[in-house]
């Protein structure tokens, strides 16, 4: 799996857009990027993940630069509950069921 | 919400002592794992199951067996705690058809 880099941490204020970055400058034309997140002594949540288009769900946005190097995580509104480890993993996806790699990710404060 | 359940939640027991962790899942998926979580190692794969009866060891199993006797429960053991097994472990399921992992809520387990 390709190595991510991630701020170990970032502020938002309440009710903004919360943009997380991840560089991912080694990524392989087959491997996805992963977004995961981890509230404070709860199990890791899946968040969302693309391959080259930008993607939204009910959680989030991700925005995948065109040569695929990196991208950045976009919560629209933030609220105090998305304070959490957010973890950016690339992997290639596949239904055999490897392990899952997670760095240390970015601490999100969301802050009032 | 993947229907997944961790018991106990919560345990403290003796060096030397058998423990034994349940993960349960309602919705009959093939792929389950047991992960441990460490301050500055992030989360680290102990074992996981790819069907019933198939086991197959992680990064880090030394210590630890798990036994999967139906699709719906996945046991993790520790033949004999010690004290560098003080963690929270958490288990993780994934739908055949995609590569997204689904937690559970954790068990922090402290061998005294």
């Amino acid at each position: 799996d390709a190595k991510t880099t991630q701020p170990p941490s970032m502020d938002c204020a309440e009710g903004r857009a919360a943009n997380l970055p991840c560089n991912h400058s080694t990524i392989s034309g087959n491997e996805y990027v992963y977004w995961y997140r981890q509230i404070h002594s709860q199990g890791p949540q899946y968040i969302i993940h693309g391959l080259k288009n930008n993607e939204t769900n009910e959680m989030a946005s991700l925005i995948i630069t065109e040569d695929r190097k990196s991208s950045t995580l976009i919560l629209p509104h933030a609220t105090l509950r998305d304070t959490a480890v957010y973890y950016c993993i690339v992997r290639v996806s596949e239904t055999s069921g490897s392990r899952l790699t997670f760095g240390e990710g970015t601490q999100l404060t969301v802050n009032p | 919400d993947a229907g997944i359940t961790q018991s106990p939640r919560h345990k403290v027991t003796e060096t030397g002592t058998p423990v034994t962790l349940r993960c349960h899942q309602t919705e009959n998926h093939r792929y389950m794992y047991w992960y441990r979580q460490d301050p500055g190692h992030g989360l680290r794969l102990i074992h996981y199951s790819y069907g019933v009866k198939d086991t197959d060891k992680g990064e880090v199993s030394d210590g630890y067996s798990v036994s999967r006797s139906k699709t719906e429960d996945f046991l993790l053991t520790l033949e004999s705690a010690t004290s560098s097994q003080t963690s929270v472990y958490f288990c993780a399921l994934k739908p055949g058809n995609t590569d997204t992992q689904y937690f559970g809520p954790g068990t922090r387990l402290t061998v005294l």
